[in-house]
């Protein structure tokens, strides 16, 4: 399965709302999509698991959503330590997990 | 709390080997699987392997197969990486990163170790 995202680059300010695709070139099994955040510098950290579970930790202003071949992530209310580099990935077919090129979420 | 931390990355030439370790603590390591993820400076993520946690089920990115080999010790707590006929493309931050157990989704993740492969 490839991964593509969408937009390449958004450009936001804080207190909009952001919306990233991710789209799978093939079903994903059971919905297993998993979204990361990544700052410069900083190891990934996991947002949403499942499609739309939110990970330990995460605030309810990330959500995801979408199933077999779209999927969603959407920050409600930007706020300064979001602007950042999103991935989303899935696990099942072949290849077993992969991983979409990115987002980047900066500061318009 | 989890924790991993990488170590044996270094730099290495083209055609070389490495073997990097990942010690983990702050959880039951045998009942996880684990897993390597890298990253190239200024690249995106990229899948590298899978170890279930009883070591049976095994899993390599496309990229990687036949010259790395995935094994763990359950007894030490430690992950590790054979890295062998490395290649330039093969220069990345690896990291070792714990299973969301059942949803194929990375919840923990070390700090990373920096392989270079440069002559």
């Amino acid at each position: 399965i490839v991964l593509t995202q969408s937009p390449g680059t958004l450009s936001l300010s804080p207190g909009e709302r952001a919306t990233l695709s991710c789209r799978a070139s093939q079903t994903v099994n059971n919905n297993f999509l998993a979204w990361y955040q990544q700052k410069p510098g900083q190891v990934p950290r996991l947002l949403i698991y499942g499609a739309f579970r939110r990970a330990t930790g995460i605030p309810d202003r990330f959500s995801g959503s979408g199933s077999g071949t779209d999927f969603t992530l959407t920050i409600s209310r930007l706020e300064a330590g979001d602007f950042a580099v999103y991935y989303c990935q899935q696990y099942g077919s072949s290849p077993r997990f992969s991983f979409g090129p990115g987002t980047k979420v900066d500061i318009k | 709390e989890v924790q991993l931390v990488e170590s044996g990355g270094g730099l290495v030439q083209p055609g070389g080997s490495l073997r990097l370790s990942c010690s983990a603590s702050g959880f039951s390591f045998r009942s996880y699987v684990m897993h390597w993820v890298r990253q190239a400076p200024g690249k995106g993520l990229e899948y590298v392997s899978t170890i279930h946690g009883d070591g049976t089920n095994i899993y390599y990115a496309d990229s990687v197969k036949g010259r790395f080999t995935i094994s763990r010790d359950n007894s030490e707590n430690t992950l590790f990486l054979q890295m062998s006929s490395l290649r330039v493309e093969d220069t990345a931050v690896y990291y070792c990163v714990k299973d969301v157990t059942g949803w194929g989704a990375f919840d923990y993740w070390g700090q990373g170790t920096l392989v270079t492969v440069s002559s």
